[in-house]
């Protein structure tokens, strides 16, 4: 079955950068966009960035851009998310989701989840 | 941008009730919107897709209905595992997504 599983979250100052894992398994991991989803402490959920299928095509929400890069190494079914310039306001659950698509469209859904990595930025 | 509208943002109810979220979309959206299960410490679930499509393994509980930009999701008969907060979804402006605010469904 499918399996992600998100890896390196931790405690960070503000101002500084942290790089995300998403290891992936139980299905063809160069075939599909990739996402990352937020959710802050007591708040819902954010989109946050995706990749398409082959890493050629990467987009960002407004608040990260900039920021945030996201990249996949399909030869280790591995997504990334490099967070830099953290500030206060990322500290939040970081999950990736695999897309039903190898390339974003409006018919787009999030078939499968990770359970998160939390992220703190604190001084 | 789209907003997305949740509501209510919490309610109680009790095992086999019938629950009843609404999520209205700022614009148009055709039936670009999906419903999602969330629980603290667990991944997410995909619940409805396009607005009214079972997600595989989904309890036929669940349903999804659109009149318009209104969007609703349904729990026949709420059961224990049901106590979640649940999430709206459209994908309409892919490549970027937004989320509605959440409904938190709780014991009464």
């Amino acid at each position: 079955q499918v399996q992600l599983v998100e890896s390196g979250g931790g405690v960070v100052q503000p101002g500084r950068s942290l790089r995300l894992s998403c290891a992936a398994s139980g299905f063809t991991f160069s075939n599909y966009a990739l996402h990352w989803v937020r959710q802050a402490p007591g708040k819902g959920l954010e989109w946050v960035a995706v990749t398409s299928y082959d890493g050629s095509n990467q987009y960002y929400v407004d608040s990260v851009k900039g920021r945030f890069t996201i990249s996949r190494d399909n030869s280790k079914d591995t997504l990334y998310l490099e967070v830099n310039s953290l500030r206060d306001e990322d500290t939040a659950v970081y999950y990736c989701a695999k897309d039903r698509w190898a390339v974003m469209g409006p018919t787009a859904y999030f078939d499968s989840w990770g359970q998160g990595t939390l992220v703190t930025v604190s001084s | 941008d789209i907003q997305m509208t949740q509501s209510p943002s919490s309610l109680s109810a009790s095992v086999g009730d019938r629950v009843t979220i609404t999520c209205r979309a700022s614009q148009s959206i055709s039936n670009f919107l999906n419903w999602y299960q969330a629980k603290p410490g667990k991944a997410p679930k995909l619940l409805i897709y396009a607005a009214s499509s079972l997600q595989s393994g989904v309890p036929s509980r669940f349903s999804g209905s659109v009149s318009g930009t209104d969007f609703t999701l349904t729990i026949a008969s709420l059961q224990p595992e049901d106590f979640a907060t649940y999430y709206c979804q459209q994908s309409y402006t892919t490549p970027l997504f937004t989320f509605g605010g959440g409904t938190k469904v709780d014991i009464k």
